[in-house]
């Protein structure tokens, strides 16, 4: 069985680009995290889908960012413009369950130069 | 909200030796304390988890305790081996809540030494 899967594994752009970071649940998993980790620092929650509802987005900084799950199964996250202090490790993370948060994928590692 | 606190940072330890990492929490809401395991160029991984209506958890070398009183949960690993060698967090949320989002600790690298 496939795992979550996000895309890139890296990326570099230059402060006031766009970038777009996806994810791939595992399929049938309902639920959807994007959760981040600035260096050195603790890893953080954005958002949580179920299906292709927000359930909570709390989380998410400011208006820069941009979460989507269209027909409930991969997940997007736009970053639009990025901003220097947007760099770090994005996650996602998929669970059946809206609690139990088991499943994350390796990560995308965000540079904003 | 939730404040999670994580000690220690880094944690070096010789193969075979335990290693014990220490978490607090502040919100006496929250009622699942689970633990993650993240290894170089992976995603965290679900290692163990324990609901607040347990007091101690285990799962062959590791274990985990919660102390409700004190609001501290602690890991546990014995018998250490290399590939034990991973930044481990903890978390804690709110399980059957409104909002089921982690609030994580900081990390504690642990080096096992051959």
């Amino acid at each position: 069985e496939a795992g979550v899967t996000q895309f890139p594994s890296h990326s570099v752009i230059e402060k006031g680009q766009t970038v777009t970071l996806r994810c791939d649940p595992i399929s049938g998993h309902d639920n959807l995290y994007w959760y981040r980790r600035v260096m050195g620092k603790e890893i953080k929650f954005l958002l949580h889908f179920v299906k292709e509802s927000k359930q909570d987005e709390s989380g998410m900084p400011n208006n820069r960012f941009l979460a989507e799950r269209t027909g409930g199964t991969y997940s997007t996250l736009k970053v639009q413009p990025a901003e220097l202090e947007d760099s770090g490790v994005y996650f996602c993370a998929s669970s059946p369950d809206s609690w139990v948060v088991a499943f994350f994928g390796q990560g995308t590692r965000l540079t904003v130069v | 909200g939730e404040n999670v606190e994580q000690h220690p940072s880094t944690l070096s330890v010789q193969e075979g030796d335990s290693a014990v990492i220490k978490c607090t929490y502040s919100d006496s809401a929250s009622n699942y304390f689970p633990w993650y395991k993240q290894e170089l160029g992976k995603g965290p991984q679900l290692i163990i988890d324990i609901r607040s209506n347990v007091g101690e958890k285990k799962d062959q070398r590791i274990a985990v305790t919660l102390n409700k009183t004190a609001k501290h949960f602690s890991l546990h690993i014995t018998e250490t081996q290399p590939e034990d060698s991973a930044v481990y967090f903890c978390a804690a949320s709110h399980y059957g809540g409104s909002q089921g989002n982690l609030i994580f600790g900081k990390g504690t690298k642990l080096s096992v030494k051959p």
